[in-house]
């Protein structure tokens, strides 16, 4: 079936580091692919997405780019802040389903 | 717009009572959902909806009821609530079409004692 693998956290990583969190996806269909951010006592919000292989999904120096012969949809920046200390979610959805597939979510924290 | 609500923000019951969560949306959106999250475990999904008075089962359906009357109102009901269902709950919603992102709420925080 579908779902979504994402690697574990807590990820801590000092202010200006490089981030990298992996996401790799199994999907019968053609699927979408997200990242959600949930930051404290907050609900999830749409980070990025990207809807075909070989997308590239961007915003707030956030980057994931559509894999197809990896299946993976791994998240990237280049230089993270204090504020960027969240949980980071990766998910799917496949054209015309009904459902929709989240990773477990991983904890970042970002020292100053 | 003010996209998805959920009221009320934070909850306190004793086992045994029932509460509605609401959850309204006003981008006309087809779809909707509730999830729970526990710590550690992601987003669950309870149940789901793809339009006025149709619903569905998720991955977690169980203690938990749903109705669709509306397009913009998506309520969820615990009919003798129990400790097991302590979490956060979020309401979402998309259209149907495609395979588009979900808009969430800002949660509910259910204890029950």
């Amino acid at each position: 079936g579908d779902s979504v693998t994402q690697m574990e956290g807590p990820v801590t990583l000092s202010e200006e580091a490089f981030l990298t969190i992996n996401c790799t996806y199994t999907a019968t269909g053609y699927p979408s692919l997200f990242w959600y951010v949930q930051y404290p006592g907050e609900g999830l919000q749409l980070l990025l997405k990207a809807t075909k292989a070989d997308d590239k999904g961007s915003n707030k120096g956030f980057e994931a780019t559509y894999r197809k012969e990896t299946t993976s949809f791994h998240l990237e920046k280049g230089s993270v802040q204090v504020s960027d200390s969240a949980v980071y979610f990766c998910a799917l959805s496949v054209y015309n389903f009904n459902k929709f597939y989240f990773g477990s979510g991983t904890k970042l924290n970002v020292k100053p | 717009n003010a996209g998805v609500t959920q009221t009320p923000k934070f909850q306190v019951l004793k086992t045994g009572q029932s509460m509605t969560l609401q959850c309204a949306q006003d981008m006309n959106h087809e779809y909707m959902s509730w999830y729970r999250q526990d710590p550690g475990m992601g987003l669950r999904l309870i149940h789901y909806s793809v339009g006025a008075g149709i619903t569905d089962q998720g991955e977690v359906p169980n203690g938990y009821n749903v109705s669709r009357s509306t397009t913009e109102d998506f309520p969820l009901r615990l009919l003798s609530a129990a400790p097991s269902q302590t979490s956060v709950y979020f309401c979402a919603s998309r259209i149907l079409q495609g395979a588009e992102e979900q808009f969430f709420g800002p949660g509910t925080r259910l204890t029950v004692l």
